[in-house]
């Protein structure tokens, strides 16, 4: 089946910890990226790879990392996380060839993620 | 960033009612995409326009792009309790990068 798979989908931590969640997919696709969303605010975009070895950032990186070292992994990394970091974490994935205008973005089931 | 407005931000209507929720920008979207997101899940596409004016329609759901390209509109007809969930419209605009979403539309249709 073709899919986003996320890792953990939930997970509660504490403040420095450092923490991964992972992402993958099965449909051969080039362009992924990363979102969290929290109420008020919607989805916002936190990074983003349109290939391998390719990543960019969103519109809200900071406290984040990521690695594109394979086309269907691309995990998040908190080195450090904080509680305003505690969110609905997405990773989406797009297509090959498709525009990143109007390219289908297949989201997973999404990580919440609680820091205390 | 672009700022992309959606409204209502929440609607609760009865079944077999009509509905339409709003998508609008200060400037033109070169595509507009629109999902739903049902709870525990992440969202899923539902239509994507493209020129301005198109209209697409999937079983009761009709999506319209503003002529100018700045807003875009989703009608239900004749709404049921399995159309309840988040709306979200997210717009690309010429020389971004990606997809800007709006905060979305939470549905309730009450049996």
């Amino acid at each position: 089946e073709a899919q986003v798979t996320q890792n953990p989908r939930y997970l509660i931590t504490v403040t420095g910890k450092k923490l991964t969640v992972t992402c993958s997919q099965n449909m051969n696709h080039e362009y992924m990226s990363w979102y969290r969303q929290d109420p008020g605010l919607g989805l916002r975009q936190i990074y983003y790879s349109m290939n391998v070895e390719v990543t960019d950032k969103g519109d809200v990186p900071e406290g984040y990392k990521v690695s594109r070292k394979e086309k269907r992994n691309f995990p998040l990394i908190l080195e450090s996380p904080s509680p305003n970091q505690t969110s609905l974490y997405f990773c989406a994935s797009s297509p090959p060839g498709a525009s990143v205008d109007t390219g289908e973005l297949f989201f997973g089931e999404g990580s919440r993620l609680t820091v205390l | 960033t672009q700022l992309l407005e959606q409204s209502p931000q929440f609607l609760s209507i009865q079944e077999g009612e009509n509905l339409t929720v709003y998508c609008n920008s200060s400037s033109v979207f070169s595509s507009l995409q629109w999902y739903r997101q049902e709870p525990g899940e992440g969202p899923v596409l539902l239509v994507t326009v493209v020129t301005g004016g198109e209209v697409k329609k999937l079983k009761r759901l009709t999506f319209q792009f503003g002529d100018a390209r700045k807003d875009s509109s989703l009608h239900i007809t004749a709404a049921q309790p399995g159309d309840t969930g988040l709306y979200l419209c997210a717009g690309a605009w010429l020389g971004a990068d990606g997809l800007t979403f709006g905060k979305g539309t939470h549905l309730i249709i009450q049996p």
